[in-house]
This record gives C-alpha cells, structure tokens and sequence, in this order.
C-alpha cells in the first residue's frame, strides 16, 4: 500500500481480554516501531524491529505486552490480560534504513484501543 | 537517556500571522537529529521539518523554519502566514544514536484562528 495501515482502526474490549493490534508498514521498509500515546501526551516508545527481529524492546511496559514481525513485514502487537491503563493510541511507523539517523518515520493513523 | 520538553500545551495565532513553538531537549550525544512532527485530529503523524545536529544552518520549508541553538539545546518552530489547515498537535522529537528511535516531547496544541 501507499502508507503505513493499521488494524483495527478502534477496538473497545473488556478488562482481561487478548488483544492484538497489526500493522502493515510501507513496502520495503525494513525499520518497524510501535508508540503507545495516551490521552494529551507524546508518543512512547514500546519496540523497534529491524527486519524479523525485535532489536529494541525496552519500551515495552511489562511482560503482558509483546511484539511479532514473522516475516519481516507486517507487526503485530499483543497485549495479554488487558487493564484499564493500556487504554491508549497505538501507533505504528516505518522507516527506509536503521542506525544511521536519516530520521524520517511515516506513521499510520493508529488503533485506538479501549478497555472497559 | 535523551528528554524532550515542551512547555506550551496550548498556544493561539490569528490566521496569516506568525507563532514559534518552543522545544528544548536534553542529551549527552554530539550528533543527532531533531524533527517537528504535526498530528491533525486524524491521528496520523506527518513530518513537517528535520534538523540535523552538526549543520548550523537552520532548516526551512516553505513556511516552517527552525531556530536550532545547539548550546542551549533549544529547537523552536516558527510558522509564518499561519493557515487554518495548521490547527493540530506539534510535537518535537529527538533521534540519536539508536536508529531511528524517536524520543518525543508532550506536544503543543495550536489553534490558528479565522
């Protein structure tokens, strides 16, 4: 596709339930990151995958949360046990290269994801 | 670790006038980028300007330009002849060492007023 797609765009789900989250970057991009915005604040940082491996994922907040990209493209975010508190944006970007600071992320527009 | 703080979380401009966003960032690193990045209610974040730590010459595209005071560690975006269109969340980010991880500030909502 054109941009960066994610799916679902809103998913309201009930406290303790499984969640995942998919993103399907830019064609080619081999740079893939997840951001969870809460509610009037900046975007934080949760993992960064370079091709199929996740070579940071220190953002990510505690076991309940992980991150898959089999094949190098498409992500997806999983959330385990939801809480009240993981109610956020989630966002997810894509980059041409990694390590050498050329900077540009596209963004897609998010999944909004409540929990009750 | 790197911080990025903005500290207007609001700021109002008449259409066709001029508004600085201010943005100061903390960081150990010698060469690194700075971005402003725009979020209109679509959620989607677009890229408006990139500077780059070892050029000392600010950026500029078309009505967006940086004030970059690398000493000072202070970033602030200027928009002239302020749009209605330009209405969304500001947000300054940092990008370091670490790929092209981005360190992001809490944001700016601007209004531009008819």
């Amino acid at each position: 596709g054109a941009g960066v797609s994610q799916t679902p765009s809103n998913k309201v789900t009930e406290k303790g339930k499984y969640v995942e989250l998919r993103c399907d970057p830019i064609s080619g991009h081999t740079a893939l990151y997840w951001y969870r915005q809460s509610l009037g604040q900046g975007p934080e940082f949760l993992i960064y995958f370079q091709g199929t491996g996740a070579a940071d994922d220190s953002g990510l907040p505690n076991d309940r949360f992980f991150a898959v990209r089999p094949e190098g493209s498409v992500s997806t975010l999983k959330i385990q046990r939801t809480e009240r508190g993981d109610s956020a944006v989630y966002l997810c970007a894509s980059s041409l290269t990694s390590g050498k600071n050329t900077g540009e992320l596209f963004f897609g527009e998010g999944s909004r994801l409540t929990v009750l | 670790a790197q911080t990025v703080t903005q500290s207007q979380p609001e700021m109002s401009v008449q259409e066709a006038e001029t508004v600085t966003l201010s943005c100061t960032y903390d960081t150990s690193e010698n060469n690194y980028y700075l971005f402003w990045y725009k979020q209109p209610p679509s959620r989607q974040m677009i890229l408006v300007i990139r500077q780059e730590a070892y050029k000392q010459q600010n950026a500029t595209e078309n009505r967006f330009s940086v004030n970059f005071q690398k000493a000072a560690k202070s970033f602030s975006l200027k928009i002239s002849d302020s749009q209605l269109g330009d209405t969304a969340m500001y947000f300054c980010a940092f990008s370091g060492r670490a790929g092209n991880m981005l360190t992001f500030g809490g944001g700016t909502r601007l209004m531009v007023k008819p």
